[in-house]
């Protein structure tokens, strides 16, 4: 079964600093992976997908994620972080097979941006 | 703004009580999908719709049933509910066809906080 897994339950970056979420994934064939954030009392926002293609994936707000095969792990990173990005960020796999394209989740990393 | 709408935002009720949780796809969808987030279990996935037909079905208990209807919106019925089912129920909506589309995203609904008292 495809899984993901993301090591760390909070980042704490300053603003204006680089951020990086962790996100390693184990998955049998070709993984599709996707990092989704959640802002308190709202639901999922998809932010970016990797499918194939380009190791460097560019996203919503400034969000890019970066597929590396050989570690198999999609870190989301953004350049300079914003107060405003301060919630939970969900990495996910598409668990596919005949009949079902769920996501599985990651247990979330909650970032704290302070200013 | 995801285009899909769940109602009610917040359920408060009592132990062994029934309640229904609706989701209305984004135009053009034809897959519901089901997901519980709870503080012990994360994010997880109950059970997808295609077009009116189930389609899988994950770590959803017996007590809970859910259906599509013809115009595409879903319902997810919660029965004989316990205090352990107290939940943020989240539903999403994707575009895909029957026999491919894992590539799809799946854009999800803001949700409904269910309490059980």
């Amino acid at each position: 079964a495809q899984s993901v897994a993301q090591p760390e339950d909070q980042v704490n970056v300053a603003e204006g600093n680089p951020l990086t979420v962790k996100c390693t994934y184990s998955v049998s064939g070709n993984p599709y992976l996707f990092w989704y954030v959640q802002y308190p009392n709202r639901g999922l926002q998809f932010l970016l997908k990797y499918i194939t293609g380009d190791n460097l994936v560019k996203g919503s707000y400034g969000f890019e994620a970066e597929f590396n095969k050989s570690q198999t792990s999609f870190h989301l990173k953004k350049p300079s972080a914003l107060v405003s990005d301060s919630a939970l960020y969900f990495c996910a796999v598409r668990d596919w097979g005949t009949g079902f394209q769920k996501l599985v989740f990651g247990t979330g990393t909650r970032l704290l941006v302070s200013p | 703004d995801s285009g899909v709408t769940q109602t009610p935002k917040h359920l408060i009720t009592a132990t062994g009580q029934r309640v229904t949780l609706r989701c209305s796809p984004r135009s053009g969808d034809l897959s519901v999908y089901w997901y519980q987030q709870s503080l012990d279990q994360g994010l997880q996935f109950l059970i997808q719709y295609y077009n009116g037909e189930e389609r899988a079905k994950g770590n959803i208990l017996e007590r809970f049933s859910a259906q599509q209807f013809p115009d595409l919106h879903s319902e997810l019925n919660l029965s004989s509910l316990e205090l352990g089912d107290s939940a943020l129920y989240f539903c999403a909506s994707s575009v895909e066809s029957r026999t491919g589309g894992a590539k799809n995203i799946q854009y999800f609904g803001a949700g409904t906080r269910l309490s059980v008292l």
